[in-house]
């Protein structure tokens, strides 16, 4: 079984704060992978990064950074000095190797407001 | 240039009126996924493909089916909805299963009256 949870349902930031999108997930496999999406309002999921269980390196994409810690089962997502552009529907997923399927699971998603 | 589209953006059918919502790619993956996607929810995985190979989740009701007739299309079908039907359908692809990030189509808005 695999299970990803977001619990934050809905942050609420001012224009230029740092906010943290907190993911935590559940698996037996050892060989799984992690993403995160996000989903505008118009819509269409985008994808944002994905990691392997094999490589904890965190990563820095511009304002973004991902902090994946497999000791507690966490995969973070950093918004650094935020922009009203960033407001969407952020969802974290994973994908196990289950019979051989990688299927990808989403969390419920948390919903970011950036206010100027 | 949108790779995933599905048609049409919004829908309104009639309780138990069949309908059919269509996505068409452009990046030849092997991989269609159709999700639900109910207000404040999580996708749901209804079904996906690999290439003609037809895999229904556990949970999909029998009244939701689909078809790939070739790579570039893959249809669901919902042969009589209900309001419970209602939501956002969501078609992906990937050039694998999920160890590749899914290219998302812009969705479909299902409204049953």
């Amino acid at each position: 079984a695999q299970k990803v949870t977001q619990a934050q349902t809905e942050i609420s930031v001012v224009e230029k704060e740092d906010v943290t999108l907190d993911c935590v997930y559940e698996t037996r496999d050892t060989t799984y992978y992690l993403f995160w999406y996000k989903q505008p309002p118009s819509g269409e999921l985008v994808f944002l990064i994905r990691r392997n269980s094999f490589d904890e390196q965190n990563e820095i994409s511009g304002r973004y950074s991902w902090n994946f810690q497999k000791s507690t089962s966490s995969f973070n997502f950093t918004i650094t000095a935020s922009q009203v552009v960033d407001s969407a529907v952020y969802f974290c997923a994973l994908s196990e190797g289950s019979g051989g399927s990688y299927i990808p699971t989403f969390g419920r998603g948390t919903s970011l407001i950036v206010h100027p | 240039d949108a790779m995933v589209i599905q048609n049409p953006r919004y829908q309104v059918t009639q309780f138990g009126k069949p309908v059919t919502l269509s996505c068409s790619q452009t990046l030849n993956h092997n991989v269609m996924y159709w999700y639900q996607q109910k207000s404040s929810q999580a996708p749901k995985l209804l079904f996906h493909y690999y290439d003609k190979d037809f895999n229904n989740e556990a949970d999909t009701p029998d009244n939701f089916q689909s078809r790939r007739p070739n790579t570039s299309f893959c249809f669901l079908d919902i042969r009589s909805p209900g309001l419970g039907d209602a939501a956002m359908y969501l078609c992906a692809t990937s050039s694998n299963t999920g160890n590749t990030e899914a290219f998302f189509g812009q969705g479909t808005r299902l409204t049953v009256v």
